[in-house]
């Protein structure tokens, strides 16, 4: 199957910083990467979609200011959380789909932890 | 608006043990259902699309069945190493084909 790389893996950082995660679709283009948000044992809440080339469509109560989210390629999208708070730590998770394909493929996720 | 239930919550089955794990949804035009895998920690694993109800598709110990209100998600004897949480997602023909998930089902299976 395709494979989507996330990096980093985990990060932590203090309060106030910003933090950027990167996706790669590594074997195929992705045209539309989306990014989602997991909290323990719940399942994934959809924080935005973005089509390279164009402005990300955020969900209804993600603030775009603070979610930064860039798809300058076919193969690369970035999130970068903006002046972290601990309230954003949390396991994130992005996903690409291909031309073709209604099914996504995942990242291994970023494990954010803010102190 | 689209929505995605699972059931149950979770589920603990001894090794050898099959049964089915739920999933309901309500979807404007259904693009596709979809079943994932995902380990703790780890995003979530690809298993199965299904596009119309009466599909049914099989991997391993796994066998997936759509109707028109819900899928199942069948384990045949499962092993320890088939314990994980079981994510359904649907995709419809409105929102921008957003997919959307269940909450999940997690499995654990003990020896």
């Amino acid at each position: 199957g395709a494979v989507v790389s996330q990096h980093p893996s985990w990060v932590i950082c203090k309060s106030g910083t910003s933090v950027k995660i990167e996706c790669r679709s590594l074997d195929f283009q992705a045209t539309t990467m989306f990014w989602y948000r997991q909290f323990p044992k719940q399942s994934l809440m959809l924080m935005a979609t973005s089509n390279e080339g164009s402005k990300a469509t955020y969900e209804q109560g993600v603030e775009k200011d603070k979610f930064l989210i860039n798809h300058a390629s076919l193969t690369l999208s970035t999130l970068t959380v903006t002046s972290a708070h601990p309230e954003d730590s949390s396991f994130y998770i992005c996903s690409a789909r291909g031309m073709l394909n209604e099914k996504l493929f995942f990242g291994s996720g970023t494990q954010l932890s803010v102190l | 608006e689209d929505q995605v239930t699972q059931s149950p919550e979770a589920l603990r089955l001894q090794e050898g043990e099959s049964s089915s794990l739920n999933c309901s949804y309500t979807v404007s035009g259904l693009r596709g259902l979809f079943w994932y895998r995902q380990d703790p920690g780890k995003g979530p694993e690809f298993l199965f699309t299904l596009y119309s109800a009466g599909e049914e598709k099989e991997k391993e110990r796994l066998k997936a069945t759509l109707t028109k209100k819900e899928s199942f998600l069948h384990i045949t004897a499962p092993k320890p190493e088939d314990s994980a949480t079981y994510l359904c997602a649907v995709q419809g023909n409105t929102g921008g084909f957003k997919t959307i998930f269940g909450a999940g089902t997690r499995l654990f299976v003990k020896a």
